[in-house]
């Protein structure tokens, strides 16, 4: 079955940097578009970042446009998010995400991992 | 603050049906029909729902569904049942490549 299993999370200093990973299965990874969402506590769900399934496409949310990098590793099945620069605000519960097959637009989260979470404080 | 408006809370009581509203102010979520929507129940991953307005993915439940109508997207949830009870979110892609997603609503199953 399809699993997505996110890494990397923890606690950092505002401006330091900090990169996670989500490990794929389950499907043809270099066939799919992948994202980063995520939810700071106590609030909505905020798009972060969506890469190609060969990674010569990316787009960011304005909040991290310039600070944050996705990229993936197909013979890895590995999704990544480099970020840099970080905000106490950057807080929240990190999740990657596939696109729908044969989605049309962005915005089509069919599966989610579990998440995890960066918290940003001095 | 988020340019897609939920209400904060919407409740029913088992067995009857709800309406959540997603009102966006842009042109892009008038002219466009890629509406999801998500369920999220505390400390689980997020669920798909429904896509471009009224689809549902395979597996999700009849119980769900949805429509727009001009500047409104609404998820309907007919027969409620106690584990419907959960937040749930609207999202829209908009023109330059971006997405964004509504405030949420926390539905209580009364």
């Amino acid at each position: 079955q399809v699993q997505l299993v996110e890494s990397g999370g923890g606690v950092v200093q505002p401006g330091r940097s900090l990169r996670l990973s989500c490990a794929v299965s389950g499907f043809t990874f270099s066939s799919f578009g992948m994202n980063w969402v995520r939810q700071a506590p106590g609030k909505g769900l905020e798009w972060v970042a969506v890469i190609s399934y060969d990674g010569s496409n990316e787009y960011y949310g304005d909040y991290v446009k310039g600070r944050f990098t996705i990229s993936r590793e197909n013979s890895k099945n590995t999704l990544y998010l480099q970020m840099t620069s970080l905000r106490n605000e950057d807080t929240a519960v990190y999740y990657c995400a596939r696109t729908r097959p044969g989605s049309r637009a962005y915005g089509e989260f069919d599966y989610w991992g579990q998440g995890t979470l960066v918290t940003v404080s001095s | 603050q988020s340019a897609l408006t939920q209400p904060a809370s919407v409740s029913g009581s088992p067995g009857q049906s709800i309406t959540i509203s997603c009102t966006g102010t842009s042109s892009d979520f008038v002219s466009y029909n890629f509406v999801s929507w998500y369920q999220v129940h505390p400390g689980k991953a997020p669920k798909f729902l429904i896509y471009e307005v009224s689809n549902r993915p395979s597996g999700v439940s009849n119980r769900f569904s949805g429509s727009k109508s001009g500047n409104t997207a609404s998820l309907t949830i007919s027969g409620l049942q106690a584990e419907d009870e959960a937040d749930y979110y609207c999202s829209s892609y908009r023109s330059s490549n971006n997405v964004e997603f509504g405030g949420g609503t926390k539905v209580t199953v009364l």
